[in-house]
């Protein structure tokens, strides 16, 4: 199985901080690689797909990039509504695997 | 709008079989542009993914469940479904269905239901 891991495990940051969220991959899964955003008692909303594309209705301060087999999510400007955990998650080859998330908190 | 909407009891009882359906509306289960999928998380823990499902019926299991998880597709209600057997205190989760957007490779998730909470418990 590919192993996918996060840094940090949580961060804390205020409202218009630019944020980045990193995820490595144990092994090449090209730009196979999805971002997800999960609030408490909610399900994950699909954010990101092919390591950078948006997907619809997602705003323009989510990005994504890709290197090698590390993986960034960054959020532009941190607004209110961002506050939640992050997975990314590869899809590359099967089983599916998830990052451990990484929870963003208000500082 | 696609909506997925998990049903199911909430409580079942160890050694037993969990049972859930994923109603799908906005969206045909038939349609060769999507898989199907599965995913859990137990409380306070990260997400797994359990499998998906094709229209005609190819599924895709995750190797630690597969001997114990079984998913099909009713076409004609537009729903598709998990069976999970001989349940155990670990198998508590709030479970997840999801469509997934058939890609190059593999597809992804674009969609995913509200969750529904199931607790295994005598």
């Amino acid at each position: 199985d590919i192993q996918m891991t996060q840094s940090p495990s949580s961060l804390s940051a205020s409202v218009g901080d630019r944020v980045t969220i990193s995820c490595r991959a144990s092994q090449g899964i090209s730009n196979y690689l999805a971002w997800f955003q999960q609030k408490p008692g909610k399900a994950p909303k699909s954010l990101i797909f092919a390591a950078s594309t948006l997907h619809r209705g997602v705003p323009s301060k989510f990005s994504g990039n890709e290197s090698g087999t590390d993986f960034s999510l960054t959020i532009s400007s941190l607004q209110p509504e961002d506050f939640a955990t992050y997975y990314c998650q590869q899809y590359y080859s099967y089983p599916f695997t998830f990052g451990p998330g990484t929870k963003v908190e208000i500082k | 709008q696609v909506q997925l909407q998990e049903s199911g009891p909430g409580l079942v009882k160890p050694s037993e079989t969990l049972s859930l359906i994923c109603t799908v509306s906005g969206s045909s289960v038939s349609s060769a542009s999507y898989h199907w999928g599965w995913i859990r998380q137990p409380p306070g823990k990260g997400l797994e993914w359990i499998g998906s499902i094709y229209y005609d019926g190819s599924a895709y299991y995750n190797p630690s469940l597969k001997s114990r998880v079984t998913m099909s597709v009713d076409t004609s209600k537009n729903q598709f479904f998990l069976k999970l057997t001989s349940v155990t205190a670990s198998d508590t989760a709030v479970y997840y269905c999801a469509r997934l957007l058939w890609a190059a490779r593999l597809p992804y998730f674009d969609h995913w239901g509200q969750g529904t909470p199931v607790t295994v418990s005598s």
